[in-house]
């Protein structure tokens, strides 16, 4: 089993429409959980970061949390073309490999016009 | 304020050549992570310095080494480069080690093994 793992692509949407990226990871020690975007040929940047189960909102985005799942999401609203990208999810290890990073291999998105 | 950066931002190399590819953290960070991308897949950690010292490792070989100076700057260096090395390398800075830090990622380094 992956450490983390992104439900598998290429994901297409309407604009306007609602995006939704999932993730699931495997340490049950895990505590944050960050989601970046990946424009083709350029590196990732940070879109959100969580830490509490739950939902957390910034403008059109909202990361969803649930630890006892072990799954954590991403959803787009009014989804634009400029969205178009690759989207990561990235988890911070617990115990020993405490401050390792670890990504999923990424969800392409499409937003058609 | 400045963000991360890397140096060179291309490279080609022939097997079984060394390089060495820097990276300057974002301004007040003080901690480096290497990663490397292949192309399709997601960054796979390849260490995390700290205070001038490894903290964490990666599954890579001992090929892959690196080093951290005094002003937070950073090195990677691989030696008997090998074509599945060909990868975007990309560099993170962060504050602290609490494991709770967003890492800040620069351009990357892209690296071509021939």
């Amino acid at each position: 089993q992956k450490e983390v793992e992104q439900n598998s692509g290429p994901l297409s949407v309407p604009e306007g429409a609602i995006a939704s990226l999932n993730c699931t990871y495997s340490d049950r020690g895990s505590q944050s959980f960050f989601w970046y975007r990946q424009y083709s040929g350029k590196s990732p940047e940070l879109i959100m970061s969580i830490y509490s189960n739950g939902d957390k909102e910034d403008g059109r985005f909202t990361a969803q949390l649930n630890k006892a799942s072990q799954y954590v999401s991403l959803l787009i609203r009014d989804s634009q073309p400029s969205d178009s990208a690759t989207y990561l999810c990235a988890v911070y290890a617990g115990g020993t490999s405490y401050g390792k990073l670890t990504f999923g291999q990424g969800t392409i998105l499409t937003v058609h016009p | 304020d400045a963000g991360v950066t890397q140096s060179p931002t291309h490279l080609i190399k022939t097997r079984g050549q060394q390089v060495t590819l820097r990276c300057s953290p974002k301004s007040g960070h003080d901690t480096v992570s290497w990663y490397q991308q292949a192309l399709g897949q997601g960054p796979q950690f390849i260490f995390q310095y700290y205070e001038e010292e490894e903290r964490q490792r990666g599954n890579f070989p001992d090929r892959f080494s690196g080093h951290q100076f005094p002003n937070y700057s950073s090195e990677l260096n691989v030696n008997a480069l090998l074509l599945g090395d060909s990868a975007l390398y990309l560099c993170a800075s962060s504050l602290g080690l609490a494991g709770r830090e967003t890492q800040y990622f620069g351009p990357g380094t892209r690296l071509l093994v021939l």
